[in-house]
């Protein structure tokens, strides 16, 4: 079966530049959420889309952002990357109304 | 705002060993309840869930049952094995709005050692 893919699965940035993660959700599931994972920590929420609208917004910070496009994949955006951005990025995605939510792999940041 | 507790790792414990691992929440309303899995390296999993009071939601020999009166819902597993070593997050999602996010609780290592 279909699962979410994220991309890249890996990503080494230097402080201050920007980052792209890619989020494709599972077919047919018109809601994708983000997470970020710091080291030890839990996944903490960041933002989610219900049919390309912003539905959810959590901790994402103001020089983050997203969108999720027509064919329903997600893009996180991060500019002036900071060492405490460096974690895992899941994305995770359902259909509208359902309450489970599947995950990715994750796509890990490391900021040097 | 909506919280989960969990009792604080690493666990550490034999094969074949009894396990439990608690978990509270605070919520309004009537949130469903989950117990996701990460091994290392590796995402989250959905291991079960219980959508309302008294559902227990079993998988792979995992159970926990949604306890309203006590706000709990305790993952238990009569027998584990070497292989169920990774990190267990209990989480709940509210209903409100058309897309459910959840809350994880801090998550607990679990060992398990021959």
């Amino acid at each position: 079966a279909a699962g979410v893919i994220q991309s890249p699965r890996h990503l080494i940035k230097e402080k201050r530049e920007t980052a792209t993660l890619k989020c494709y959700p599972i077919p047919r599931h018109d809601t994708v959420y983000w997470y970020q994972q710091g080291p030890g920590q839990d996944p903490q929420f960041l933002i989610s889309f219900y049919e390309k609208m912003q539905s959810d917004k959590g901790s994402i910070p103001d020089r983050f952002s997203a969108q999720q496009f027509s064919d329903y994949h997600s893009e996180l955006n991060m500019s002036s990357l900071e060492l405490g951005d460096s974690a895992l990025y899941f994305c995770a995605s359902s259909r509208s109304g359902a309450n489970v939510l599947t995950f990715g792999a994750g796509s890990r940041l490391t900021v040097l | 705002g909506d919280s989960v507790t969990q009792m604080e790792g690493p666990v550490t414990l034999s094969e074949e060993a009894f396990l439990t691992i608690n978990c509270t929440y605070t919520a309004t309303g009537y949130p469903s309840l989950f117990w996701y899995v990460q091994y290392p390296g590796e995402g989250l999993q959905l291991l079960l869930k219980a959508t309302k009071a008294d559902d227990k939601g079993s998988n792979k020999g995992f159970e926990a049952t949604y306890r309203k009166e006590t706000t709990s819902f305790h993952l238990e597993k009569g027998s584990v094995q070497v292989s169920d070593s990774a990190v267990y997050f209990c989480a709940l999602s509210d209903q409100s709005g058309t897309a459910s996010k959840l809350t994880f609780g801090t998550g607990t290592r679990l060992q398990v050692t021959l």
